[in-house]
């Protein structure tokens, strides 16, 4: 079983919608919970993390449930330039400090 | 502040050449981490030093990849024999204390013919 399970996507939306990605893990040990972005042929970009009370940047909203351990990403508001594939990051202090990547759910926002 | 560079960002060779990849993290921070990323099998860390000691190699593919970090700003990957399998883009990130977030470097990206 992966560490971080992700949708692949892709999910195709028109600008100015909502859209929510989800992941799961399988460690209830996990610490620390991030959301990176990657655009085509670029590096993995820390997008923001993920606190237990839920945390908003702007248009981007993120939420941990460690009881059904999933993360949320709900992105409102959507812009053509939010096209990317989003990646959630799960930090396994208890395994070396690995950070397990999920394979990434990707956005296509459409005009 | 500068960011993690890596060089060179692009590599051609041929099969059985020694390839060797470098990265230079950002000033202070106490973790590196080796990573290789192909549409088949996603983002996969190779290699994780802790102020320059190998923490965990359990990644590394086979004994064909070596990783070193003589200092706190330099870090090398180097595959000898490469292989066509080896084609990837091979990204370093490092990383300040743990738990924090980690800061990835632009990649290179290794097409072995």
């Amino acid at each position: 079983r992966k560490e971080v399970e992700q949708d692949p996507g892709p999910f195709n939306v028109p600008e100015g919608a909502t859209v929510a990605f989800n992941c799961t893990y399988s460690n209830s040990a996990s610490q620390s919970f991030f959301w990176y972005r990657q655009d085509c042929r670029k590096e993995p970009k820390l997008l923001m993390s993920v606190y237990s009370s839920g945390n908003e940047d702007g248009r981007f909203t993120a939420q941990l449930n460690r009881a059904s351990q999933y993360i949320s990403l709900l992105i409102r508001d959507s812009k053509l330039s939010d096209s990317a594939t989003y990646l959630c990051v799960v930090n396994a202090l208890y395994n070396f400090n690995k950070f397990y990547f999920g394979s990434g759910t990707k956005l296509n926002v459409k005009p | 502040d500068a960011g993690v560079i890596q060089s060179p960002r692009h590599e051609v060779t041929e099969m059985g050449q020694e390839v060797t990849l470098r990265c230079k993290p950002i000033s202070g921070h106490n973790s590196l981490f080796w990573y290789r990323q192909t549409m088949m099998r996603g983002l996969e860390l190779l290699i994780y030093f802790n102020n320059n000691v190998p923490i965990d190699d359990s990644g590394m593919p086979e004994d064909r990849f070596s990783a070193k970090m003589p200092n706190a700003s330099f870090s090398t990957l180097k595959i000898q024999p490469s292989e066509p399998r080896d084609s990837a883009v091979y990204f370093c990130a490092s990383q300040r204390d743990e738990a924090d977030t980690q800061y990835f470097g632009p990649g290179t990206r290794l097409t072995v013919l």
